[in-house]
């Protein structure tokens, strides 16, 4: 069955510190895969989304980057934290039986980031 | 510019009560339009929507799409607590992104 493991699941970290958020998909191969970061409670900014190993679309400009290394891992990297980067970020791939292309996605469970 | 607008962005309600909820859009090259339901982490999906004026039900939650006037609701009818949440509209736009509205958090009172 298709699963999203994200970790860590808790982060707090000082402001200027470096972040490392990973994703991994099971499940499902060759995966659109997609950044969303959730602010108290509210709607997903869409911040990355890959179609592909090393292919990487960014949304929003900031002090975030995104990598796939491999087809099932995706992984969020800042080297400088800022304040306004605590929130909860959310990794999705599309339903593995809809084709595992775009449509109705699958999230994870979330990384919850605090800056301080 | 692109976007997705949901109102209200909050609303509390009694149990047993009917809400409507709304969702707005104003994107390139739309596909298809998503409702989510977010209790605590995951969004959870409920519905996806491609075609105007066809209805989609589960229980006593419905919604329909209106392409031409660009917008959704999702009716929820005799409401109960564990239907509070956040509730997510997005959008699928061409063939790889799926952008989301601020989200409507409804709360049920006993």
């Amino acid at each position: 069955s298709q699963t999203i493991h994200q970790w860590p699941a808790t982060l707090v970290q000082p402001v200027g510190s470096p972040l490392s958020l990973e994703c991994t998909v099971e499940g499902t191969s060759n995966p659109n895969l997609y950044w969303y970061r959730q602010a108290a409670g509210r709607g997903l900014q869409l911040l990355f989304y890959s179609v592909g190993i090393g292919q990487i679309s960014s949304e929003v400009p900031q002090n975030l980057s995104a990598s796939r290394p491999q087809d099932r891992q995706f992984i969020l990297s800042s080297k400088k934290l800022l304040l306004s980067d605590s929130g909860f970020y959310l990794c999705a791939c599309p339903i593995a039986q809809r084709g595992g292309r775009t449509g109705e996605l699958f999230f994870g469970e979330g990384s919850r980031l605090t800056v301080l | 510019e692109d976007k997705v607008v949901q109102s209200p962005l909050s609303l509390v309600v009694h149990e047993g009560d009917t809400v409507t909820l709304n969702c707005s859009y104003e994107v390139t090259n739309f596909r298809s339009l998503l409702w989510y339901k977010q209790e605590k982490k995951a969004p959870t999906f409920l519905f996806m929507l491609t075609s105007s004026g066809i209805e989609k039900k589960s229980g006593r939650l419905s919604s329909i799409l209106d392409k031409k006037e660009l917008f959704s609701i999702l009716n929820i009818t005799a409401t109960q607590t564990g239907d509070s949440a956040v509730y997510l509209c997005g959008i699928i736009q061409g063939a790889q992104k799926l952008v989301f509205g601020q989200g409507t958090r409804l709360t049920i009172n006993p």
